[in-house]
């Protein structure tokens, strides 16, 4: 059973316009969360975190949303550009200090230009 | 700053043979993760090291897997003997320890094909 879920395994969208990336988790005791960023034949690269203390964190042109009564979480690229083309990977983990995170399946963003 | 390095980076072998991969982390970083990755899921943890100490290696199937962590620093996973279903990429990771960045960082991983 997944902890981890990422319904979507595919998004396409214009250059320019929104990407909203979306993950969600059963496991309540959850309280950190990550998104890794993946392009072809390299390593995942971390892009981005939350804690559970907060709903909303914000880093350049990457925001994540966090919903912890709908265990629920989302990734905002505003304004999408064709280099962020890759696989979106959301990770969550119930340890102190964050050192076991359980991974979703990832979603692959296509930018048009 | 040196990256997370793996190798090698492709290893195709038969089945019923042994298969090592290697990893050395950035350096000063006392945790080491060593993950399973199919095609189309996320990484899944097979083992963590604090240190030299594995201190969480209740996903490694341990009748044909086995890792070693020397001197807390490089890492070496085996597999023994492959089967097919082993068939997918392995990724090293590390991070500064606990209390610190909960940030990982990735090597780019050994795609391993098992035939």
């Amino acid at each position: 059973d997944q902890q981890v879920k990422q319904n979507s395994p595919s998004l396409s969208v214009q250059e320019g316009r929104i990407s909203i990336l979306n993950c969600d988790y059963t496991n309540s005791m959850f309280d950190y969360f990550l998104w890794y960023k993946k392009y072809p034949a390299e390593g995942p690269t971390f892009l981005i975190s939350i804690s559970s203390i907060k709903d909303k964190n914000e880093d350049g042109r990457f925001t994540v949303f966090l919903n912890k009564s709908a265990k629920h979480l989302s990734l905002h690229i505003v304004p999408s550009q064709p280099g962020d083309s890759a696989v979106y990977f959301c990770a969550a983990s119930v340890d102190n200090y964050g050192q076991n995170f359980v991974f979703g399946p990832g979603t692959r963003l296509s930018v048009l230009p | 700053e040196a990256g997370v390095v793996q190798s090698p980076r492709y290893k195709i072998i038969e089945k019923k043979q042994p298969v090592a991969f290697w990893c050395n982390p950035i350096s000063g970083h006392n945790t080491l993760y060593w993950y399973l990755q199919n095609l189309g899921q996320g990484p899944e943890l097979l083992i963590r090291y604090e240190n030299e100490e594995a201190v969480d290696d209740s996903q490694l199937p341990k009748d044909r897997f086995s890792a070693e962590r020397l001197k807390g620093v490089d890492s070496t996973l085996k597999i023994q003997p492959a089967e097919l279903g082993d068939s997918a990429v392995y990724l090293c990771a590390s991070s500064p320890g606990q209390g610190a960045s909960y940030e990982q960082y990735f090597g780019p991983g050994t795609r391993l094909t098992v035939t």
